[in-house]
C-alpha cells in the first residue's frame, strides 16, 4: 500500500470557522492532489501540486487554498467553512506522468453545521 | 480535457465475466485510458491502464477499440468483492496529469 495518510479522518465544524486538512506521504512523489466527493458525484479536483511551493487550481477551487512547504505534506484549508463544503475529501499522490497511477488516501469526512 | 461516458449501473452474477464499457469519442492521440474502482467507504484504487493495445494484469483486462473511441474493462470472474464504482479516466500527457472523474459505473455482483 502506498504510504499516504490523511488527518483528521472525521471532523465536524461550524459555519465560518477555518479548517485545515492534512495529507502526508512517505513515497516522495512529486504530484499531490486534493479531491472532494459528494453523493451522486465522482471525485472533483480542488487543487493540485506539482512540487514544493508549486500549486494550481482544479475545477472546484473556490473557497479553498492549499500549501505545500515540503514534499511530504499537502495542506487543504477552508478559510471560512460553509455548509456547501460538507463532503468527503480525498488526497492522492503520483509520480507524475500519464503512465503512472494515482494513489488515494482513505479520505476525510467533513461536516459543516 | 476529454470526457468519458459510462453506464450508471450494471449487474453481474458471481463468478461470471463482466464487461464494463466506456466511450471516449474525443480522445486525443496521446491520452492514456486509466480505470479505477472505488469500494464502499474507500478511496479509489488503480485497476489498469493502456494506450492502444489490449492490456492484462492480475485484476482485469482492458480492451481498447481500434479507433480508441471506446474501451472495455473486463473482470474475468466477478466476485462479491468486485462490487464497486468503476471509473474510466483519460490522462493526457499535459504535465499536470489531472484526472476528470465522471460518475462511473456502479457494479452490483449477485451471489
Amino acid at each position: 500500500d502506498a504510504g499516504i495518510t490523511q488527518s483528521p479522518r472525521h471532523k465536524v465544524t461550524e459555519t465560518g470557522t477555518p479548517v485545515t486538512l492534512r495529507c502526508h506521504q512517505t513515497e516522495n512523489h512529486r504530484y499531490m492532489y486534493w479531491y472532494r466527493q459528494d453523493p451522486g458525484h465522482g471525485l472533483r479536483l480542488i487543487h493540485y501540486s506539482y512540487g514544493v511551493k508549486d500549486t494550481d487550481k482544479g475545477e472546484v477551487s473556490d473557497g479553498y487554498s492549499v500549501s505545500r512547504s515540503k514534499t511530504e505534506d499537502f495542506l487543504l484549508t477552508l478559510e471560512s467553512a460553509t455548509s456547501s463544503q460538507t463532503s468527503v475529501y480525498f488526497c492522492a499522490i503520483s509520480r507524475g506522468g500519464e503512465v503512472y497511477e494515482q494513489y488515494f488516501g482513505p479520505g476525510t469526512r467533513l461536516t459543516v453545521t | 480535457d476529454a470526457k468519458t461516458t459510462q453506464p450508471n449501473s450494471m449487474e453481474s452474477n458471481e463468478e461470471e465475466p463482466v464487461h464494463l464499457p466506456c466511450n471516449h469519442s474525443t480522445i486525443s492521440g496521446t491520452d492514456y485510458i486509466h480505470w479505477y474502482r472505488q469500494l464502499p467507504s474507500q478511496g479509489p484504487e488503480y485497476v489498469i491502464h493502456g494506450l492502444t493495445s489490449n492490456v492484462n494484469n492480475r485484476m482485469a483486462s482492458l480492451a481498447i477499440a481500434e479507433d480508441r473511441k471506446s474501451s472495455t474493462l473486463i473482470l474475468h470472474r466477478a466476485t462479491l468483492r468486485d462490487a464497486a464504482v468503476y471509473y474510466c479516466i483519460l490522462v493526457a500527457a499535459s504535465g499536470t496529469y489531472k484526472y476528470i472523474f465522471g460518475t462511473g459505473t456502479r457494479l452490483k455482483v449477485l451471489a
